[in-house]
């Protein structure tokens, strides 16, 4: 199956910091990523929609100028938490899909954030 | 109203049982179907899609009731490693991915 990593896989930093994880498509083209966060015992919630080339589409609720998105490249996006504060401590999981298959997506391993 | 719904469990069941998860999906123009598996701070991994007319995989059955608008995952000879939180995913006619809580599966020796 295709395989998508994601770096760093665990994370603390201080309230007030930028955390930079990334996510990468190793074996296929990702023309689209996704952004997920995971609160414990909740569902994934879709954050945004990353395009190759243009600007990322986010989910109502979710600020696009903290949550800054970036996919320069068909296997790489990045997801920048700028100014993390305690509430965004939680699990960040990106997936990909491949060009044509769109109802398939791969997730990465996820990436625990965790904010003091 | 949430775009997915399911019953978040726990489920504890002995070794060799079977158990039925369903999930509700308000969209009635939702696309397609899937059950995911997540393991306890891993990402959710790809368990099965689920046609129309009904699929298995082994000991697992998928079917998919589009009148009632609700899937079901049915586990048979429950095996130890197939304690994990299983999550049913529809697909929206944008494309999107709506995640259900997920239920929480435990098999019991």
């Amino acid at each position: 199956g295709a395989v998508v990593s994601q770096h760093p896989s665990w994370v603390i930093c201080k309230s007030g910091t930028s955390v930079k994880i990334e996510c990468r498509s190793l074996d296929f083209q990702a023309t689209t990523m996704f952004w997920y966060r995971q609160f414990p015992k909740q569902s994934l919630m879709l954050m945004a929609t990353s395009n190759e080339g243009s600007k990322a589409t986010y989910e109502q609720g979710v600020e696009k100028d903290k949550f800054l998105i970036n996919h320069a490249s068909l296997t790489l996006s990045t997801l920048t938490v700028t100014s993390a504060h305690p509430e965004d401590s939680s699990f960040y999981i990106c997936s990909a899909g491949r060009a044509g298959r769109r109802s398939e997506q791969y997730f990465g391993p996820g990436t625990r954030l965790t904010v003091t | 109203r949430k775009e997915v719904e399911q019953d978040p469990g726990p489920f504890n069941v002995p070794e060799g049982a079977t158990v039925a998860f369903n999930c509700t999906y308000s969209n009635s123009a939702s696309q397609s179907f899937f059950w995911y598996r997540q393991d306890c701070r891993k990402e959710p991994k790809l368990l099965m899609s689920v046609y129309s007319s009904g699929n298995e995989d082994g000991r697992f059955t998928a079917q998919l009731n589009r009148a009632s608008q609700y899937i079901s995952l049915l586990i048979r000879d429950s095996k130890l490693s197939d304690s994990a939180t299983y999550l049913c995913v529809v697909i929206g006619s944008g494309n999107q991915f709506y995640f259900g809580t997920g239920t929480s599966l435990t098999v019991i020796p």
